[in-house]
């Protein structure tokens, strides 16, 4: 069966520090996989998306960047945070194609001070 | 584009009640639709999804929605509430992106409804 996993669970930075979360799938190979944030109140925003090794994309423009070093991981980075960067961030794998379900990644809270 | 809409951001029962969470969607193509759950500070898990098979669609944990096509609907729904269903509750429907001119496949979510449970 596959998994997600997403570490750290929780994270305090100070505004201006970097930022480096990682996600992980076991279980499957050559995955979509999704980063997502949830703010409060908010619901959520998709803010990458990539469908192979190297392979990003992004709808919205922002503080954040997204890599993909190998086909089961994908890391989401910031070189200086703001406040508004904090929220719930939460990442999603698919199988390859379209009109399919997503499954989620336990999340990592992050709050910038 | 495709789009949801929940009705209700808030949705109070008893328990033992019955649930029913609204979602209305929009989409030019025959939708694929789907709710998930998402209990405090976790991701969301998949509850049920609707294929273009039966419009009665089974999920997990008692819950089931059925697709109403003349009335663009798909609300959720459990016969009796128990006090562990209460979450927040995303209905989506599958969209296709544009990234960098790359089409892709992607769910539009709703904007959540939080359910609580009264014992």
């Amino acid at each position: 069966s596959q998994t997600i996993h997403q570490w750290p669970a929780t994270l305090v930075q100070p505004v201006g520090s970097p930022l480096s979360l990682e996600c992980t799938v076991e279980g499957t190979s050559n995955p979509n996989l999704y980063w997502y944030r949830q703010a409060a109140g908010r619901g959520l925003q998709l803010l990458f998306y990539s469908v192979g090794i190297g392979q990003i994309s992004s709808e919205v423009p922002q503080n954040l960047s997204a890599s993909r070093p190998q086909d089961r991981q994908f890391i989401l980075s910031s070189k200086k945070l703001l406040l508004s960067d904090s929220g719930f961030y939460l990442c999603a794998w698919s199988k390859q194609g379209i009109r399919l379900e997503q499954y989620f990644g336990p999340g990592t809270r992050l709050t910038v001070t | 584009a495709q789009s949801v809409t929940q009705l209700g951001s808030h949705v109070s029962v008893s328990e033992g009640a019955l649930v029913l969470l609204r979602c209305n969607y929009s989409s030019s193509v025959p939708p694929y639709l789907f709710w998930y759950v998402q209990y405090p500070n976790q991701g969301l898990q998949l509850l049920l999804k609707y294929t273009s098979a039966a419009t009665l669609v089974k999920g997990i944990n008692g819950f089931e929605a059925e697709f109403k096509k003349s009335e663009t609907s798909f609300h959720l729904t459990k016969p009796s509430a128990h006090m562990s269903d209460a979450a927040e509750y995303f209905c989506a429907v599958s969209d296709l992106g544009n990234a960098g001119g790359t089409s892709y496949g992607k769910l539009t979510f709703g904007q959540g409804t939080i359910l609580t449970v009264h014992p």
